[in-house]
């Protein structure tokens, strides 16, 4: 069965320090990645995907992430934090099949607090 | 860009209503949505998928009787909690795959979720 861990449950980052966001997946092939933020109350925003090629992938609001398929992970990260990063971080993976691509299954999240 | 919105994204009930969710692709056709719940402070867990046109899928320990699904069209999903109690009480967000954006792959998008409460 596949699974995804976020070791992390609570993270504190100095606003302009950098934040890594860590997240491993348990499954039988390279399944779609994502990382999902949620502010309070709200739905998500999609920062990033990989589906596949580079394994270096950039998405909006500054952050990045990076696929090692030798240690099954997918660690979102951020050069300088800004206070308006503060939120819940959700990692997801999708399966990798055309019927079912959609259905995701998610960490349990990471909530970052900013400090100024 | 394509987004799913979510209607209401508040609602009280009392205990023993039912309460319907609806989700809608506003710009593009979903033949699969997906609805999830979040309790308070937790992630999200996948309930079903709803297959337009044909049964919803529902994942394993979710009460088909208790969170009926209708996919009755290629723009809309509702969800309907039966005879609510409070630990029905959560968030449950929709998502709809769109196949029409150009990528192999089409895009997921999220609504914007909506919070139950059951007194």
């Amino acid at each position: 069965a596949q699974s995804v861990t976020q070791p992390d449950i609570h993270i504190t980052v100095s606003e302009g320090a950098s934040l890594e966001l860590r997240c491993n997946y348990s499954y039988g092939a390279t399944p779609y990645l994502f990382w999902y933020v949620q502010s309070p109350g709200q739905g998500l925003q999609l920062l990033l995907k990989y589906f596949s090629g580079d394994t270096l992938v950039q998405g909006i609001k500054g952050f990045e992430a990076e696929f090692k398929r030798s240690q099954s992970s997918f660690n979102l990260r951020k050069p300088s934090v800004h206070w308006s990063d503060a939120a819940e971080y959700f990692c997801a993976v999708g399966e990798v099949t055309t019927d079912s691509w959609g259905k995701l299954q998610f960490g349990a999240g990471t909530q970052v607090v900013v400090t100024p | 860009g394509a987004v799913v919105s979510q209607h209401p994204s508040w609602v009280i009930c009392k205990s023993g209503t039912s309460v319907k969710i609806e989700c809608r692709s506003l710009d593009f056709q979903a033949t699969t949505m997906f609805w999830y719940r979040q309790f308070p402070k937790q992630s999200l867990m996948l309930m079903a998928t709803s297959n337009e046109g044909s049964k919803a899928t529902y994942e394993q320990g979710v009460e088909k009787d208790k969170f009926l699904i209708n996919h009755a069209s290629l723009t809309l999903s509702t969800l309907t909690v039966t005879s609510a109690h409070p630990e029905d009480s959560s968030f449950y967000i929709c998502s709809a795959r769109d196949w029409t954006s150009g990528s192999e792959t089409g895009e997921l998008f999220f609504g914007e979720g909506s919070r139950l409460t059951v007194l």
